[in-house]
């Protein structure tokens, strides 16, 4: 079975500072994977997906980007982070018709 | 355009209570649909999914969930809360290979 990887699990960054969030996935290959944010502690929303290296869809235009340097890996970035761009970050996997997600990263951005 | 409700924010139930959580979905043909939880700072764990077949699924943890295709229904049930069901419940419909999710609902089961 498919095991989703995300790091850090908690991260506090300054307005205007870069971001990096990584999430790696073992157990399947060429996997679809995705990145949701969770405001609130509610709804989610999908920013990317990605059907392949270096292949993303972006759901939502904003201040995020997404990168898919391997087959296995899932990197979510921003240049400038915005007061808006705090939240709870995860990403999942698709396999076998279910999606399954990692633990998330909580962002706070001051 | 594929969407998913949950028209109860927040559903309040005693320990030992049967127990239900609504959904309700709008999709261009048969439908996927999942139900997923999420404890506190975690990520989402899949409960159970209908693809095809026996309207009455059973999933994780002793939760089921019924498909009403006439009322557009996936309505996720237990016959016995326990406190720690207490959580945040999301129903899903996949459609090609992206998932919509519904707003959720925040369960409370009182000891």
């Amino acid at each position: 079975s498919q095991t989703i990887h995300q790091w850090p699990a908690t991260l506090v960054q300054p307005v205007g500072s870069p971001l990096s969030l990584e999430c790696t996935v073992e157990g399947t290959s060429n996997p679809n994977l995705y990145w949701y944010r969770q405001a609130a502690g509610r709804g989610l929303q999908l920013l990317f997906y990605s059907v392949g290296i270096g292949q993303i869809s972006s759901e939502v235009p904003q201040n995020l980007s997404a990168s898919r340097p391997q087959d296995r890996q899932f990197i979510l970035s921003s240049k400038k982070l915005l007061l808006s761009d705090s939240g709870f970050y995860l990403c999942a996997v698709l396999a076998k018709n279910i999606q399954y997600f990692g633990a998330g990263t909580r962002l706070s951005v001051l | 355009a594929q969407s998913v409700a949950q028209p109860e924010d927040q559903v309040n139930v005693a320990e030992g209570n049967p127990l239900t959580v609504k959904c309700t979905y709008s999709v261009s043909g048969n439908p996927y649909l999942f139900w997923y939880v999420q404890y506190p700072n975690r990520g989402l764990q899949f409960l159970l999914k209908y693809i095809t077949g026996d309207n009455l699924v059973k999933g994780s943890y002793g939760f089921e969930a019924e498909f009403n295709k006439s009322q557009t229904s996936f309505h996720l049930k237990k016959p016995s809360a326990l406190v720690s069901d207490s959580a945040l419940y999301f129903c899903a419909v996949a459609y090609g290979q992206n998932f919509v999710f519904g707003p959720g609902t925040r369960l409370s089961v009182l000891p």
